[in-house]
């Protein structure tokens, strides 16, 4: 257990709704990652925050948005949501630098788009 | 961004070693290689990285050519619950986001 909770862990919406992801970060790290995982691909990168500022961002539209709150939890928003849109949604919290190795992944929000 | 290659899948025994190719030619001189691998229904779990020296810790040891444009994670008895996807990533010290490919689905056989 790597300590990242996300939730809800499943949820559906119709298209056009909005839905808010929610992830806990593991204890000290200041860094979340947000990923999307369709069925039998990659995770791909969404975004980045660091010490509540975006710091990196995929190539996602900017309907994909989110947060970093003072205790380093995050929130991920999708407006308009689209049936592409269906997939796994990952957050990791690391430590800032890539030397530090590690991102700890939570198990994720499957979210279905009717 | 320097992108890596894998196989799509690979078996292996159970108790024998795995050796998991990944070719990555265009690799600049600050990319970390990292090895994250995905068990069914979870999310990716960190497995080993390094920069030019092989590594091993606990899980795996990480080969790395000596031009960096290859590495290979080594399992050294594989088991059953080794049976995952692994991902091979590239990683510069300049940027964070963490870009994986479609990786390699490892079967482990009984």
């Amino acid at each position: 257990e790597t300590g990242v909770t996300q939730s809800p862990t499943h949820l559906i919406k119709t298209r056009g709704q909005q839905v808010t992801l929610r992830c806990s970060s593991q204890s000290g790290h200041n860094t979340v990652s947000w990923y999307q995982q369709a069925l039998g691909q990659g995770p791909q990168f969404i975004f980045q925050y660091y010490r509540e500022e975006e710091n990196g961002r995929g190539n996602f539209p900017p309907r994909f948005s989110g947060l970093q709150f003072p205790n380093y939890s995050s929130e991920l928003n999708v407006n308009a949501l689209e049936l592409d849109d269906s997939a796994l949604y990952l957050c990791a919290s690391s430590l800032v630098g890539p030397d530090t190795g590690e991102l700890f992944f939570g198990e994720g929000s499957r979210l279905t788009v009717l | 961004d320097a992108k890596t290659t894998q196989p799509n899948s690979m078996e292996s025994n159970e108790e024998e070693p795995v050796h998991l190719p990944c070719n990555h030619s265009t690799i600049s001189g600050t990319d970390y290689i990292h090895w994250y691998r995905q068990l069914p229904s979870q999310g990716p779990e960190y497995v080993i990285h390094g920069l030019t020296s092989n590594v091993n810790n606990r899980m795996a040891s990480l080969a790395i050519a000596e031009d960096r444009k290859s590495s290979t994670l080594i399992l050294h008895r594989a088991t059953l619950r080794d049976a995952a996807v692994y991902y091979c990533i590239l990683l510069s010290d300049n940027n964070n986001d963490m870009r994986f490919g479609a990786g390699t689905r490892l079967t482990v056989k009984p």
